[in-house]
């Protein structure tokens, strides 16, 4: 497609249950990071990828969050024992080189119960 | 760390100007941004400004850049219902480091 995909577009779930959330990059974008948007706030930097490695996962908040990109494209963020702290929108942006803008997808919204 | 900064409303009438305000503190900032991000969609760049300049027009969008006192500001000239929106200021430092954002202000146009 045109822009960055992301599914689902909503996702609930309960507390401890594990989730995956999908994103599909521009095509040709080299770049990809994941970002996370709780209700009145900025997003927030998880990690991001230069193609398939992960360049900077400083913004993970713990070790429940995972993500990959193995094939330099499509990527997976992936939280393990879901916390009703993780809801949130969880955003997805491509970038064509390390420094360029960033395109958003429009979010996946997660809801813990 | 770092650090960006941004008021959290601004309310103007159509036809006005409106300027919105943004704080960072990362000395080492290469490109500032602003996205903006309409309700149930995602952050779309308006324009960015590198940080070796100090002004840059686009239109109805003036971006002017302070880095003495690392303040960035937005203006919208002869701003449009349409316009209402979240607007996010991002800073990105080194090569190679992700956006960081401030909270976003909300602008409200009425008419």
């Amino acid at each position: 497609g045109a822009g960055v995909s992301q599914t689902p577009s909503n996702k609930v779930t309960e507390k401890g249950k594990y989730v995956e959330l999908r994103c599909d990059p521009i095509s040709g974008h080299t770049a990809l990071y994941w970002y996370r948007q709780s209700l009145g706030q900025g997003p927030e930097f998880l990690i991001y990828f230069q193609g398939t490695g992960a360049a900077d996962d400083s913004g993970l908040p713990n070790d429940r969050f995972f993500a990959v990109r193995p094939e330099g494209s499509v990527s997976t963020l992936k939280i393990q024992r879901t916390e009703r702290g993780d809801s949130a929108v969880y955003l997805c942006a491509s970038s064509p080189r390390v420094s360029g803008e960033l395109f958003f997808g429009e979010g996946s919204r997660l809801t813990v119960l | 760390g770092e650090d960006v900064e941004q008021s959290l409303f601004l309310s103007v009438r159509e036809g006005d100007s409106s300027v919105i305000n943004c704080t960072y503190t990362d000395s080492s900032s290469t490109y500032l941004y602003w996205y903006k991000q309409e309700p149930g969609a995602g952050l779309q760049l308006l324009t960015y400004i590198f940080s070796n300049m100090d002004m840059k027009q686009d239109q109805r969008l003036t971006v002017l850049l302070n880095k003495k006192d690392k303040h960035l500001s937005l203006r919208i000239a002869d701003t449009q219902t349409g316009d209402s929106a979240i607007y996010f200021c991002a800073e990105r430092g080194q090569a190679g480091t992700a956006l960081i954002f401030g909270k976003g202000t909300t602008l409200s146009v009425s008419s």
